[in-house]
């Protein structure tokens, strides 16, 4: 089966960094993704890794470790805002449609 | 703007009657998905779809159908045979360019 793994809460304060992490454990893997869910909205996506190493995005950075089977999101310069879901999520479809699984999440709150 | 619509925000249903999700983009998309979310978990694939007249199953079809007869419209039917079908239903769709999914804002069937 498939698997991915994330804290369930996370609590930062405001102006700092925080960083997310995911563990998966999959059949394949073509890539991981990230997005940040508010309540009752719709997810939205903030960044794709492939290839090991650092994306950088603005305030936030996703990185890639092939070898570990292991990725993280950093948060910097946390703003309220920010306080939301985050979700990793593996493509390992080989049939090109970039089908997603997702983790169970990460709740970040964000505190003054 | 472009973007995807789902329709209603908000529906209530009796247990055993069939009821259909709107999904429309307009962002010329090939390939659209549909995706169910339980209260504090992550999002799972029910059927995706990578061009008109072609969709398959994705991790829990069971006691849901859909149709893709025009590029930018994939309804999605929740039958009776659905044991549990309360949810938050999401709609995404994708640039065949592109890894990142644009989500619409979802739908919340709430079966009483």
């Amino acid at each position: 089966g498939q698997s991915l793994e994330q804290p369930s809460e996370v609590t930062a304060v405001e102006g700092a960094i925080v960083q997310i992490n995911c563990t998966y454990q999959t059949s394949g893997f073509y890539g991981l993704s990230w997005y940040q869910q508010h309540d009752g909205g719709a997810p939205t996506f903030l960044s794709y890794n492939a290839l090991d190493g650092l994306e950088e995005t603005g305030r936030f950075s996703s990185f890639l470790s092939r070898s570990d089977s292991y990725g993280y999101l950093l948060l910097q310069e946390l703003q309220m805002k920010d306080s939301a879901s985050y979700f990793c999520a593996v493509s390992f479809d080989q049939t090109g449609a970039n089908n997603l699984f997702f983790g169970t999440g990460t709740r970040l709150t964000v505190i003054p | 703007d472009g973007g995807i619509t789902q329709s209603p925000k908000y529906l209530f249903r009796k247990e055993g009657q069939n009821v259909t999700l709107s999904c429309e983009q307009n962002l010329n998309h090939d390939a659209m998905y549909w995706y169910r979310q339980d209260p504090g978990q992550g999002l799972r694939l029910i059927y995706y779809s990578q061009i008109v007249n072609d969709f398959q199953k994705g991790d829990i079809a069971e006691g849901y159908s859909v149709s893709r007869e025009k590029k930018e419209s994939f309804p999605l039917t929740v039958t009776s045979a659905q044991k549990n079908p309360t949810a938050f239903y999401l709609c995404a769709s994708r640039d065949k360019t592109n890894y990142g999914y644009t989500f619409g804002s979802g739908t919340r069937l709430t079966v009483v």
